[in-house]
């Protein structure tokens, strides 16, 4: 199975830019790097997602270096909103559509 | 707009009940999913659906199993529910991978699931 290594949890201040990494050692080649956001008690939801370098949206940027072991998702002058958990997701390279959610990384941003 | 659509929405259960979550979707996606969150956890995959037809076991299979009725409806159902078993049920689809640059992966609204 896919496996997906984040940090438990982070904490920022409201203005500040906050980076996630996510650890992926068996990334298929094929494989795409996807980042999802969940608010308590709604379902997660499709922030950004990428192959490699560097992919930009009007919420996100997602970093991914040419190995694609690991993933940076950056969230610029973070908001109050933004507090959530966040999980990084691969592709199962054993099995095509078996998507595996990590633990996720537990954001708390402060006034 | 509806997109994946679960009910029940809330459901409590006595142990050894069994009970079914219906799900639907309306985005003529191929893959089908069905999550689980225990309070304070991550998801973990119980079964899902890569197309119709066809069915798999996730990471957390045992107790549950599914049915895929057709393209648009994936059933999760628990035979005789026992206490470890009350989470919160998230049921999402995808289109295959192959049939575009990436993948997202949409949720309904979740299942609060609890069992006395």
């Amino acid at each position: 199975l896919a496996k997906t290594t984040q940090p438990i949890s982070m904490d920022s201040y409201e203005g500040q830019e906050v980076n996630i990494t996510c650890s992926h050692n068996n990334i298929a080649t094929n494989d795409y790097i996807t980042w999802y956001q969940q608010f308590p008690s709604q379902g997660p939801r499709f922030i950004i997602q990428g192959y490699k370098t560097k992919v930009t949206n009007e919420v996100a940027s997602l970093f991914i270096p040419a190995d694609r072991k690991s993933s940076t998702l950056s969230l610029p002058r973070v908001s109050l909103s933004d507090t959530a958990v966040y999980y990084c997701l691969v592709g199962d390279p054993g099995v095509t559509y078996k998507y595996i959610f990590g633990t996720g990384t537990r954001l708390k941003v402060l006034a | 707009n509806a997109g994946v659509t679960q009910t029940p929405k809330f459901q409590v259960l006595k142990t050894g009940q069994s009970m079914t979550l219906q799900c639907a979707q309306d985005m003529n996606h191929n893959s089908m999913y069905w999550y689980r969150q225990d309070p304070g956890m991550g998801l973990r995959l119980i079964y899902y659906s890569a197309s119709e037809g066809t069915t798999d076991k996730g990471e957390v299979p045992n107790g549950y199993n599914v049915s895929r009725l057709n393209k648009r409806e994936f059933s999760l159902r628990l035979e005789s529910a026992a206490p470890s078993q009350t989470s919160v049920y998230f049921c999402a689809s995808s289109e295959p991978r192959w049939r575009a640059s990436g993948n997202t992966i949409y949720f309904g609204e979740g299942s609060w699931l609890t069992v006395v």
